[in-house]
């Protein structure tokens, strides 16, 4: 399973656009990237899926480089709930299990 | 749809203790996982299941097992409790594979001293 790389926490301001990056030097040809969200004291949430270019949904957007060895999600205009951690993960569609990193905390103040 | 439920929400062991966490989905999954999360941690993979009568070891499988008699129930059981245990647990459900979207339950946060 490919490692992933993301930074442990970011800051941001309510209205802002919020990009996180996450790097996955090792994704294999049939990895698909995930992204989870988690408030304190939850389950994970599932917020979006990708296995290249751009992925939008009512919620966020993925952008997946032609090599993708990184991806970024983007939420746009934050607001106080989406204060969480958030979770990049890489797994085949094969069936094998997910591997969930520290993750990033995202703090958003007004 | 209830989604994955899981019982109970907290409980206390002493050392050597044993006993199950209960999961249960409604949602007809084939895939279900459990995991636990260490405090300012992710979570990491326990066993999981691909469907009733099939497991597999996950990340951190000892100390724990587990069994898939039906489609909706994966219990976790505790063979015998370690501090090192005191963790929340967290069960998924999904499907068809379990790199789609997975759905969680509301965790149990377990103490063992």
């Amino acid at each position: 399973l490919a490692k992933t790389t993301q930074p442990i926490s970011m800051d941001s301001y309510e209205g802002q656009e919020v990009n996180i990056t996450c790097s996955h030097n090792n994704i294999a040809t049939n990895d698909y990237i995930t992204w989870y969200q988690q408030f304190p004291s939850q389950g994970p949430r599932f917020i979006i899926q990708g296995y290249k270019t751009k992925v939008t949904n009512e919620v966020a957007s993925l952008f997946i480089p032609a090599d993708r060895k990184s991806s970024t999600l983007s939420l746009p205009r934050v607001s106080l709930s989406d204060t969480a951690v958030y979770y990049c993960l890489v797994a085949t569609q094969a069936g094998t299990a997910l591997i969930f990193g520290k993750g990033t905390t995202l703090s958003v103040s007004s | 749809n209830a989604g994955v439920t899981q019982t109970p929400k907290f409980q206390v062991l002493k050392t050597g203790q044993s006993m199950t966490l209960q999961c249960a989905q409604d949602m007809n999954h084939e895939y279900m996982s459990w995991y636990r999360q260490d405090p300012g941690m992710g979570l990491r993979l326990i066993h999981y299941s691909v469907g009733a009568g099939i497991t597999d070891q996950g990340e951190v499988p000892n100390g724990y097992n587990v069994s898939r008699s039906t489609t909706e129930d994966f219990p976790l059981r505790l063979l015998s409790a370690a501090p090192s245990q005191t963790s929340v647990y967290f069960c998924a459900s999904s499907t068809p594979t379990l790199s789609y979207e997975q759905y969680f339950g509301p965790g149990t946060r377990l103490t063992v001293t």
